[in-house]
């Protein structure tokens, strides 16, 4: 069956980076892009972009650009985001979803979350 | 960035009730939509993809229809597992959620 476990919880000072993880199991890693999409507590779903694992080719919202890094190690099926300059707006569980190309573009696999505490 | 506009924000129903969620899209994206259901302390889960085709697993009381820029969600004859938030997605332009839909007990 399909999984994506992610790393645990994180707490950063503001302008420090955090790096969260996301191990797939159960299908062929490099043949689906994943994608990272966050939720502070209480709010919306925010898409942060994706990024395709076999080839490493990457597509961030605007405004994450330039503070966003999305890579992959094939060799252990895991996925990586990576947030750089952060603040307390950036506190939020951050999540990694698996997308299918198919009519349209869509999230069918998620992990299960990875909290992110941007804090002095 | 294409803007996705849910409404309501939150209804309150009843169970055996039918409900509607409607996302408008801030230009037309043709059927790139689809819809998520999230229930508390839990990650979202795909109910319906490419405006209307229910994801597998998925009960069959959920409903997706429109195109364009106008689309609906379905819930017929409401069951308490349903209570949960529900979000529309687009992908036609880069990937935007609409800002949700909390859908109560009465």
């Amino acid at each position: 069956q399909v999984q994506l476990v992610q790393s645990g919880a994180e707490v950063k000072k503001p302008g420090a980076s955090v790096k969260v993880s996301c191990k797939a199991s159960g299908y062929t890693f490099t043949s689906y892009d994943m994608n990272w999409v966050r939720q502070a507590t209480g709010q919306g779903l925010e898409w942060m972009g994706w990024m395709n694992p076999n080839s490493g080719d990457t597509g961030y919202a605007q405004k994450f650009q330039g503070r966003v890094t999305m890579t992959r190690d094939t060799s252990i099926s895991t996925a990586y985001l990576e947030l750089s300059s952060l603040r307390s707006e950036d506190t939020a569980l951050y999540y990694c979803a698996r997308s299918m190309l198919g009519t349209g573009v869509y999230f069918d696999y998620w992990g299960q979350g990875a909290l992110v505490t941007v804090s002095s | 960035d294409t803007q996705m506009t849910q409404s309501p924000s939150s209804l309150s129903a009843s169970v055996g009730d039918r409900v509607t969620i409607t996302c408008r899209a801030s230009q037309t994206i043709g059927t790139n939509l689809n819809w998520y259901q999230q229930k508390q302390g839990k990650a979202p889960k795909l109910l319906i993809y490419g405006a209307s085709s229910l994801q597998s697993g998925v009960p069959s009381r959920f409903s997706g229809s429109g195109s364009g820029t106008d689309f609906t969600l379905t819930i017929n004859t409401l069951q308490l597992e349903d209570f949960a938030t529900y979000y529309c997605q687009q992908s036609y332009s880069a990937r935007t959620f609409g800002q949700g839909t909390k859908v109560e007990i009465k």
